[in-house]
């Protein structure tokens, strides 16, 4: 079985503070991990992706994400946040022992004020 | 291009009652899932379809049917609605499974009273 924990339902940043939004995930097996932004009452978006090779990832709109085997971790960062960065943001998970069945975080609510 | 198309973008029902949510897209992508978005709980995996004519279950399929008739299109029937199936829906699609790079539909809001 997969599964993947958001720890934090919110995230509450400063405009220009670093952001970070934790993932863990449990899985047997390799896994494919993905973060996804959504903006209020509108699909997913694809941010960034790790299936193989170098530990940090880099995405869109400055998103960067690092795995961390020995962690279990793929935790999401930006080093200075917009307030355009407020969304509804989800860690997924897929391995190869469960092809096309992607398992989605709860999701992390993250905040910027000015 | 008009990427991942769901219709209707809402729709109220009554328990009993059945509908189809439709799902099209034209970016000639082989996969394609539907899955709810239920408030802390994610977005949970309903069915999925690895090409035409292939579909499987996901986390959570029961009261849910979907047939793939063709690379395009990947239907969600509603057989016998129910209020614990109120949510709203999200289509998304990618080239193959081992992309992940999905592609989502705008939603489909779901009541049913």
């Amino acid at each position: 079985a997969q599964s993947v924990a958001q720890p934090e339902d919110q995230v509450n940043v400063a405009e220009g503070n670093p952001l970070t939004v934790k993932c863990t995930y449990s899985v047997s097996g390799n896994p494919y991990l993905f973060w996804y932004v959504q903006y209020p009452n509108r699909g997913l978006q694809f941010l960034l992706k790790y299936i193989t090779g170098d530990n940090l990832v880099k995405g869109s709109y400055g998103f960067e994400a690092e795995f961390n085997k020995s962690q279990t971790s793929f935790h999401l960062k930006k080093p200075s946040a917009l307030v355009s960065d407020s969304a509804l943001y989800f860690c997924a998970v897929m391995t190869t022992d469960s092809w096309g069945k992607f398992q989605f975080g709860a999701g992390t609510q993250v905040v910027v004020t000015p | 291009n008009a990427g991942v198309t769901q219709t209707p973008k809402f729709q109220v029902l009554k328990t009993g009652q059945s509908m189809t949510l439709q799902c099209a897209q034209d970016m000639n992508h082989e996969y394609m899932s539907w899955y709810r978005q239920d408030p802390g709980m994610g977005l949970r995996l309903i069915h999925y379809s690895v090409g035409a004519g292939i579909t499987d279950q996901g986390e959570v399929p029961n009261g849910y049917n979907v047939s793939r008739s063709t690379t395009e299109d990947f239907p969600l029937r509603l057989l016998s609605a129910a209020p614990s199936q109120t949510s709203v829906y999200f289509c998304a699609s990618t080239w193959s499974a081992n992309t992940g790079e999905l592609f989502f539909g705008e939603g489909s809001r779901l009541t049913v009273l």
